[in-house]
């Protein structure tokens, strides 16, 4: 199965909100409130930042938030900061079959 | 505070089979209520799931890699292992180790990682 669809790039201004999505399909987003977040740094691995749609773990700042409609989540980041500036990667379970997709990843840049 | 810490060779013959292995401290893995999953990622590319695992040993592999992916327990040594059979170079890339509770179902804990290179 393919891997979910985000955009390449996201760039905003600090202050500003922005929105990644992550497209998927019936089989994987749509069927499941299982997608979760990840916020990775240069030579870092991935940080949990949202989990099963739109909750955050302990320490994530309520700057990031999630959420899902049909076959498509988002993660929007309010109040951007230049430390906010990472790779970004969407995640969902898709069934006993294929088990766990990632999406290709979005880059954030602040502007 | 649980602590996940990748080891294996950083250099692996192409056609040859890659072991690697993940320490888990602060944690057992043989404790219910968590699975156990090795991820990597290609140099500039994206993630890619491999295979997860349960302190029951019920294995899970991604279906493009299942004929060659082999994950498996140590509970005496508290770590868990992946091994790759038949690598080429598409198999280069940062492997990560990853505990994932049934709760959350999301990656809470992560390696460091270990960048494995297929190169003959």
């Amino acid at each position: 199965q393919s891997a979910l669809t985000q955009p390449a790039s996201v760039s905003g201004s600090p202050g500003q909100s922005i929105t990644i999505s992550c497209s998927g399909t019936s089989s994987d987003i749509g069927s499941y409130d299982l997608v979760s977040w990840y916020q990775q740094f240069p030579g870092k691995p991935p940080q949990l930042i949202i989990y099963q749609v739109n909750k955050r773990p302990s320490g994530i700042s309520d700057r990031f938030s999630g959420s899902k409609s049909g076959y498509t989540a988002s993660l929007t980041i309010s109040g951007l900061q230049a430390g906010d500036e990472a790779d970004f990667y969407c995640s969902s379970y898709a069934g006993s079959g294929t088990h766990w997709l990632f999406g290709g990843g979005t880059e954030l840049t602040v502007l | 505070q649980v602590q996940l810490q990748e080891s294996g060779p950083g250099l692996v013959m192409p056609s040859q089979t890659m072991s690697l292995f993940c320490a888990v401290s602060g944690g057992s893995i043989g404790s219910s209520g968590y699975s156990w999953s090795w991820i990597r990622q290609s140099p500039g590319k994206g993630l890619e799931w491999l295979a997860y695992i349960y302190h029951t040993r019920s294995s899970y592999y991604n279906p493009s890699l299942r004929s060659r992916l082999s994950i498996s327990l140590d509970t005496s040594k508290n770590r868990f292992s992946l091994n790759l059979t038949s690598v080429t170079a598409a198999d280069t890339a940062i492997y990560y180790c990853a505990r994932r509770p049934t709760v959350t179902t999301a990656l809470d804990y992560w390696g460091q990682g270990i960048l494995v290179t297929v190169s003959s």
